[in-house]
């Protein structure tokens, strides 16, 4: 079966400007989730969607950060306006269920750079 | 709240040698599980080992073991016989009875050397 996709892979804006991520979860896993990785630091827990609702938005760092899941299958996340302390990785994965323990499948990640 | 740690940002080792990688955590759940996440250069994080913390019995996949200490609060991941595939980010990570949120330490870095 393929895998969690992310795209794009990596990019570079300017601080102001806006940019969309996307992920595609595996296919029939209702539950999807975004993480975050600042340089150095440790990888951040953003939010969950179970099917096209938010479950847990709590890890949101600001209100410029917006995730839909429209109809429940992939997701994106936008940031506007895009500000230098917003680089890092951004990890989406997927799951099946959502219960303790559960295995998570992750992306690739998309490498954002804010100049 | 949860917090993981990895003392050892970056560490090789010798093709087919034995490595040992670092994890340390707090928490204040009586039941959680703990993960070795591995995310080779450019590729998908994956999960390489779980272990519940109420199993005593360290959790193994072939060639990656743990040593878990609940007491010390240290899960450690051992690999045997180290493979060139085996380069990649190490992510040690946890999460608490209830939640599914994980909580990641900083993640060591590991080569393997031909």
């Amino acid at each position: 079966e393929a895998g969690v996709t992310q795209f794009p892979s990596h990019s570079v804006i300017e601080k102001g400007q806006t940019v969309t991520l996307r992920c595609d979860p595996i296919s029939g896993h209702d539950n999807l989730y975004w993480y975050r990785r600042v340089m150095g630091k440790e990888i951040k827990f953003l939010l969950h969607f179970v099917k096209e609702s938010k479950q847990d938005e709590s890890g949101m760092p600001n209100n410029r950060f917006l995730a839909e899941r429209t109809g429940g299958t992939y997701s994106t996340l936008k940031v506007q306006p895009a500000e230098l302390e917003d680089s890092g990785v951004y990890f989406c994965a997927s799951s099946r269920g959502w219960t303790t323990g559960e295995k998570l499948f992750f992306g690739s990640g998309t490498q954002l750079s804010v100049l | 709240a949860q917090t993981v740690t990895q003392s050892q940002p970056e560490m090789s080792v010798q093709e087919a040698e034995t490595v040992t990688l670092s994890c340390t955590y707090d928490t204040s759940e009586n039941n959680y599980y703990l993960f070795w996440y591995k995310q080779p250069p450019s590729r998908q994080m994956i999960l390489v080992i779980r272990q519940e913390a109420y199993k005593q019995q360290n959790a193994t996949e072939n060639r990656f073991s743990v040593n878990f200490q609940k007491a010390a609060k240290s899960f450690s991941l051992k690999i045997s016989d180290s493979q060139l595939g085996d380069t990649a980010m190490y992510f040690c990570a946890t999460t608490g009875a209830g939640s599914y949120q994980l909580t990641f330490g900083k993640g060591t870095k590991l080569s393997v050397i031909p």
